[in-house]
């Protein structure tokens, strides 16, 4: 199974809706996550099972899709949000999608 | 809560071995719920699993590193291990270790810090 994060990076201003896609070559039902990366950080969990959203991650942030096709969305991007997002398969060898950095515009 | 802290060299050279330890509080790692793993991440690269162990239960790794890769727990210490072996400097990267759950739900929380470790005579 591959995953295709896209884009690969974007430019946005605080305050916009912000959509990344990760696409998985094979259908994995609901098993995706996602994390946020801060530079120098190591990654944070935001949202399992494709759309579960972990505790103390705000509710801007949110998980939908299912078979192949899955979406992170922040509702309102705020200044502290601008990182790198990586997808990762569950149920199976834990796997990463190539990421999406988003940057400030 | 679970906080992980890797330690170990931060330079190892060519062919050598890569030996890091992972050190676990606010809980358990005898725990059967929990495994026990470590990835990496190269440098302006993706994170990449390397393998994970369950106390008294499997260990998993990812098959192209497997023929090089070794990770065990110590219960006493509370504390779980990695050793690569024959390194070369493809191997450099920032190591994590880092919790999960059984499958399905083996997503990765909390991680450690991560450390660097760099491959180089």
């Amino acid at each position: 199974i591959q995953l295709t994060q896209s884009p690969s990076s974007l430019s946005a201003y605080v305050g916009d809706r912000v959509t990344i896609t990760c696409r998985a070559s094979q259908g994995i039902s609901s098993y995706l996550a996602w994390y946020q990366q801060r530079p120098g950080k190591a990654p944070k969990l935001l949202i399992y099972a494709a759309s579960t959203l972990q505790g103390g991650v705000p509710s801007r942030f949110s998980g939908s899709g299912s078979g192949t096709d899955f979406t992170l969305t922040i509702s309102s991007l705020q200044p502290e949000d601008f990182a790198t997002y990586y997808c990762q398969q569950l149920n199976s060898y834990p796997l990463f999608g190539g990421g999406t950095r988003v940057e400030i515009k | 809560q679970l906080q992980l802290q890797e330690s170990g060299p931060g330079l190892v050279k060519p062919s050598e071995t890569l030996s890091l330890t992972c050190t676990v509080s606010g809980g358990s790692i005898s725990g059967s719920s929990y495994y026990w793993g470590w990835l990496r991440q190269p440098p302006g690269g993706v994170p990449e699993w390397i393998g994970s162990i369950n106390y008294g239960g499997p260990t998993y790794y990812n098959g192209s590193m497997e023929s090089r890769v070794t990770v065990s727990v110590d219960t006493s210490k509370n504390q779980f291990f990695l050793n690569l072996r024959s390194v070369t400097a493809a191997d450099t990267a920032v190591y994590y270790c880092a919790t999960s759950l059984v499958n399905p739900d083996n997503w990765f929380n909390p991680w450690g810090q991560g450390t660097l470790v760099t491959v180089s005579s």
